[in-house]
């Protein structure tokens, strides 16, 4: 089964610095990769997604990922902070050899991020 | 654009109650699931839908019970309400293609005293 490890429940930065969310995975195959974000009272929004092709996969609100396989690895950045940014991401797998996927996303644990003015 | 749309919001059973959340899509998708979300244990499946008149359990499914008569609808029912069942309920819809993401509706945030 597909696990999903994001290092860090808490991640603060200050405004205007790098955003580093840490998004790890095991898996002998490589899965189709996601990044969701979360507000307060609110549903899950994508931001990303790494399926093929290039490595590097940008999204909304300035946030992109690269796809390591060596590293079996999906890190989220941002090169500047914002407050509204201040929110729970959520790193997702999709196993592409479970049915094609039928059975869900399996999902970390999450990690808050918060924007120090 | 309504996309995902769960009802009801809120809600507050007394242990022993039993109770329906409604998830209904719009996008026309084959997938549809239920997710719980607790604090520092992120979202785990309860039960899942890969079509009309199908189900399936996913990690965590006792204590729930799921229906798909309909497409665009998926039930998931709590026969008897306890207080580990208190959390915040997330439904998804997804199409069949493998490398899709999922659409979730806004929760409904369910209290079991």
């Amino acid at each position: 089964a597909q696990s999903v490890t994001q290092l860090g429940s808490h991640v603060s930065v200050s405004e205007g610095a790098l955003v580093l969310l840490r998004c790890n995975y095991s898996s002998s195959v490589p899965p189709y990769l996601f990044w969701y974000v979360q507000y307060p009272n609110q549903g899950l929004q994508l931001l990303l997604k790494y399926t093929t092709g290039a490595t590097l996969v940008k999204g909304i609100n300035g946030f992109e990922a690269e796809f390591k396989k060596s590293e079996t690895s999906f890190h989220l950045t941002k090169p500047s902070a914002h407050m509204s940014d201040a929110a729970e991401y959520f790193c997702a797998v999709s196993d592409p050899q479970s049915g094609g996927g039928a059975d869900g996303l399996t999902f970390g644990k999450g990690t808050h991020l918060i924007i120090q003015p | 654009n309504a996309g995902v749309t769960q009802t009801p919001k809120f809600r507050v059973l007394k242990t022993g109650q039993s109770m329906t959340l409604l998830c209904a899509q719009d996008m026309n998708h084959e997938y549809m699931y239920w997710y719980r979300q607790d604090p520092g244990m992120g979202l785990r499946l309860i039960h899942y839908s890969v079509g009309e008149g199908t189900t399936a359990k996913g990690e965590v499914p006792d204590g729930y019970n799921v229906s798909r008569l309909k497409k665009q609808n998926f039930l998931l029912g709590l026969e008897s309400a306890a207080p580990s069942q208190t959390s915040v309920y997330f439904c998804a819809s997804r199409n069949s293609f493998m490398n899709t993401e999922a659409f979730f509706g806004q929760g409904t945030r369910l209290t079991v005293v």
